[in-house]
């Protein structure tokens, strides 16, 4: 099984500190994402990376930025954390072949963050 | 215009009674479709995938898609009251159909 793991479960945070959300896969996949998911809002997409130091913007960026130095990591930070910003982290990976069956979405357990 | 849209609900039905979950996508080239449970403080996990036409059953459940109409179905048996969950459609997009973009989600309840 594709085991995502979310180094945090729950977090409370400070208006104005640097957060690090880290996820670690372990089924050698290429792609990586951070989705938030907030009520009413559904997942919306946050960063995606396809590669080894490569990432692409999702939908929502603003205030987050991504780290991916190794292909089984993928790390999620807020320069300074602002109370928007508490939301449900979810992390997920995929094997990056599409139109296949292995291109599924796997996802962590999830990060709760608190900004307070 | 959303990439994907479901109808938030909730939508409730009795046990044993068919549950008709339907969702909408923009992009016309999309392939493949997934369909996602998610209780209650929990992560998403997938259900169903279906990527031709037609009707692709598992079990209780029974993924509708129809391409030149751009929507895609859950259909679930027999539902029982373990159903209740909200159920998240995801449809890969972009270049190389790599992002997944999620509707909100339907919340369904099952009502013993």
């Amino acid at each position: 099984d594709v085991k995502v793991t979310q180094s945090s479960r729950y977090l409370v945070k400070r208006t104005g500190e640097k957060v690090f959300l880290e996820c670690v896969q372990d089924m050698d996949h290429e792609n990586m994402f951070w989705y938030r998911q907030d009520p009413g809002l559904g997942l919306r997409l946050i960063y995606f990376s396809y590669d080894v130091k490569m990432k692409e913007k999702g939908d929502i960026p603003e205030g987050y930025s991504v780290s991916r130095e190794k292909k089984e990591r993928f790390s999620l930070i807020l320069e300074s954390a602002s109370t928007n910003q508490t939301s449900m982290y979810l992390c997920a990976s995929s094997s990056g072949q599409p139109l296949t069956g292995a291109n599924v979405l796997t996802f962590g357990a999830g990060s709760r963050l608190t900004v307070l | 215009q959303k990439e994907v849209e479901q109808n938030s609900g909730p939508l409730s039905v009795p046990e044993g009674a068919i549950a008709s979950l339907n969702c909408t996508y923009s992009d016309r080239v999309s392939q493949s479709f997934f369909w996602y449970r998610q209780y209650s403080g929990k992560s998403p996990e997938l259900i169903m995938s279906i990527y031709s036409n037609g009707d692709k059953e598992d079990g209780r459940f029974t993924a509708q898609l129809n391409k030149a109409s751009q929507y895609v179905s859950l259909l679930i048996r027999d539902s029982q009251p373990s159903d209740s969950a909200t159920y998240l459609c995801a449809v890969p997009s972009g270049g190389n159909f790599n992002k997944f973009y999620f509707g909100s989600g339907t919340k369904l309840n099952v009502k013993p």
